[in-house]
């Protein structure tokens, strides 16, 4: 089946630190890979996507890079911020499917 | 206006009530969610709808039931509540078509059962 592992949390760093959250996937196929992000106190929105290998998707400073080889996809952002503190979901949608698969979250804490 | 609300944000009940778990949108899509979140599990599926007459279940629907009673609403129904159904449950909406199956995320319902 699929599935999507991402790194433990939280993670804690400086402002303007540079952030580097681990994803790596299975799945058959080549499916459709997703970066959504959760605010404190509200749902998840789509930060970012990528449908291809070697698809960077990019949003708000941070990209993500569509690693077929290594079936992984990891969110990178060079310079964080306080606002950027929040819980971030890796996901995947399988090539032939319309259901989402996510992972269990990294939360994200930026300090002044 | 939020686009997809749900009702309540927050309950506390005890094992064994029935709870409801509403969620409404209005941003005109035909495809409703409805997802739990646990700590280091990520967001699994309970059931979902693709139109009115559509249900569907999903990773995780034993001991839960939903009823779309119209295209912007769709509810979750815990017959019997357990404590290990204690949660974070969230809605979300999509359209058919959309690209790349975007999902349109409510605010959450945190739900303790004791």
């Amino acid at each position: 089946g699929n599935s999507v592992t991402q790194m433990e949390g939280p993670v804690t760093l400086s402002e303007e630190a540079f952030l580097t959250i681990n994803c790596t996937y299975t799945a058959t196929g080549y499916p459709s890979l997703f970066w959504y992000v959760q605010y404190p106190g509200e749902g998840l929105q789509l930060l970012l996507k990528a449908t291809k290998a070697d698809d960077k998707g990019s949003n708000k400073g941070f990209e993500a890079t569509y690693r077929k080889e290594t079936t992984s996809f990891h969110l990178e952002k060079g310079s964080v911020q306080v606002s950027d503190s929040a819980v971030y979901f890796c996901a995947l949608r399988p090539n032939a499917g319309n259901m989402l698969t996510f992972g269990g979250g990294t939360r994200l804490m930026v300090k002044p | 206006d939020a686009d997809v609300t749900q009702t309540p944000r927050n309950r506390i009940t005890k094992t064994g009530k029935r709870i409801m778990l509403e969620c409404s949108q209005t941003k005109g899509h035909d495809r409703m969610y409805w997802y739990r979140q646990d700590p280091g599990l990520g967001l699994r599926l309970i059931y979902y709808s693709f139109d009115v007459k559509d249900i569907n279940k999903g990773e995780i629907s034993d001991g839960y039931s939903v009823s779309r009673q119209a295209q912007a609403k769709f509810s979750l129904s815990l017959e019997s509540a357990i404590p290990n159904q204690t949660a974070l449950y969230f809605c979300a909406t999509g359209q058919t078509g959309i690209p790349y199956n975007e999902q349109f995320f409510g605010p959450g319902t945190r739900l303790t059962v004791l």
